[in-house]
């Protein structure tokens, strides 16, 4: 079965900081990982997503996350975060973009001006 | 382009009763996936649908059911609703020869059951 967990339920970093927020995943065959983002009482905006190549993808808002097969993670990161960054973050995998999906808890994250 | 439309936004049911949702995918899009979101957690993915058959079902009762119409817009019912079923449903649209594309989300139905 798959799954996917993010240990970090909530972050809060100083706006201008990194950030790397954290997504292992449990998956028989090569995923499809995704991040989403979602704004408090809206749907989920696709950040990024990765099935093969570059295991370094780069997404929308700046970005990027980095697939370690051998760690069995997805780890997205943003060099500088902005206020406007502030919302939760989901990870999800599956066995393809359009197929059912399973989603990580998600991440709460804050920023501090 | 219109993305997803999902209707109504809110809703308040009391327990036992029955609720329909209605979605209509992004122009374009042919399939449609249903996920419930439950307070502070991740989708849960309910079913899908193309050429107006369910192809996929989640670990869901089948209180849960879906429908699709020809124009590719799908209906989610839920009968004798329990407390908690209280939770935002997303309706998720997507192209199913482009699979690899990936879905396009709506903004959801916030259903609340008392």
């Amino acid at each position: 079965a798959q799954s996917v967990t993010q240990p970090d339920i909530h972050i809060t970093v100083s706006e201008g900081a990194s950030l790397e927020l954290r997504c292992n995943y449990s998956y028989g065959a090569t995923p499809y990982l995704f991040w989403y983002v979602q704004s408090p009482g809206q749907g989920l905006q696709l950040l990024l997503k990765y099935f093969s190549g570059d295991t370094l993808v780069q997404g929308i808002k700046g970005f990027e996350a980095e697939f370690k097969r051998s760690q069995s993670s997805f780890n997205l990161r943003k060099p500088s975060v902005h206020w406007s960054d502030a919302a939760e973050y989901f990870c999800a995998v599956g066995p393809n973009a359009g197929n059912m999906l399973t989603f990580g808890g998600g991440t709460r994250l804050m920023v501090k001006p | 382009d219109a993305g997803v439309t999902q209707s109504p936004t809110h809703l308040i049911k009391t327990r036992g009763q029955q609720v329909t949702l209605r979605c209509s995918p992004k122009s374009g899009h042919d399939t449609v996936s249903w996920y419930q979101q439950a307070l502070g957690q991740g989708p849960q993915f309910i079913f899908q649908y193309y050429e107006e058959e369910e192809r996929q079902r989640g670990n869901f009762p089948d209180r849960f059911s879906g429908h699709q119409f020809p124009n590719y817009s799908s209906e989610l019912n839920v009968n004798a609703l329990l407390l908690g079923d209280s939770a935002l449903y997303l309706c998720a649209s997507s192209l199913w020869s482009r699979s690899g594309y990936g879905y396009t989300f709506g903004s959801g139905t916030r259903l609340t059951v008392v």
